[in-house]
């Protein structure tokens, strides 16, 4: 299958700080989705992103495609605790792939 | 209300003794599929369907089957299982097998294999 590599693993930041996880794809994607896991949940769909470096906002969250259509970016900006989970990119090429996630854990 | 529904939601067992999970959907969504979630591996696919009767291997359907006999179930079944087996499982459905189809998931199943 194809390479997911999404990064970092595991990110601790302090309540009020910015989060960012990254996705990337070693072929050119049709498509990317992004899901939230929250702890002990299963994954619930954010947002999809199409078009070449189209940039879409959610209140704090950030969503980026990459112009070339092989990494996507996840930023959110003044972390809560309502925050807290696992974020999972899903590329779509010949089918819909799951990245591995980034945890992010938030210290008050 | 909208939802994918899984049983049960935990479960111990023992190697070699025959489970189901069942996964049910009430949206009438063409696609189902089964995902395995294990720790730093993220989301594998197991097993997929497009359509009734219509099923097909995912990334790691080893030890796994699925049936598709009716649009709204698609349980999962571990014939012989072994605790390389042990993990949270999940189906999910979307309306159609596209890339572009947001994935509704079911709440999860853990799975313990002794």
């Amino acid at each position: 299958g194809q390479q997911v590599m999404q990064i970092p693993q595991y990110q601790h930041v302090q309540e009020g700080e910015d989060f960012t996880t990254y996705c990337n794809s070693s072929t050119t994607l049709s498509n990317i989705q992004w899901y939230k896991q929250r702890p002990g949940g299963h994954p619930v769909f954010l947002i999809q992103l199409v078009k070449s470096g189209e940039v879409k906002k959610q209140k704090r969250l950030t969503f980026q495609f990459g112009e070339a259509k092989k990494n996507s970016s996840l930023h959110i900006t003044a972390t809560q605790t309502t925050d807290v989970g696992t974020y999972f990119c899903g590329l779509g090429n010949e089918k819909l792939t799951f990245g591995t996630g980034t945890r992010l854990t938030i210290i008050p | 209300e909208a939802q994918v529904t899984q049983n049960p939601r935990y479960l111990i067992t023992v190697t070699g003794k025959k489970l189901t999970v069942t996964c049910s959907q009430n949206m009438n969504h063409e696609y189902m599929s089964w995902y395995r979630q294990d720790p730093g591996l993220g989301l594998r696919q197991i097993y997929y369907s497009m359509n009734v009767e219509v099923t097909d291997k995912g990334d790691v359907p080893e030890g796994y089957k699925v049936s598709r006999k009716e649009k709204r179930n698609f349980p999962l079944i571990l014939e012989s299982p072994s605790p390389n087996q042990t993990s949270l499982y999940f189906c999910a459905s979307s309306f159609a097998f596209s890339r572009d189809q947001p994935q509704h998931f079911g709440d999860g199943t853990r799975l313990s294999i002794l």
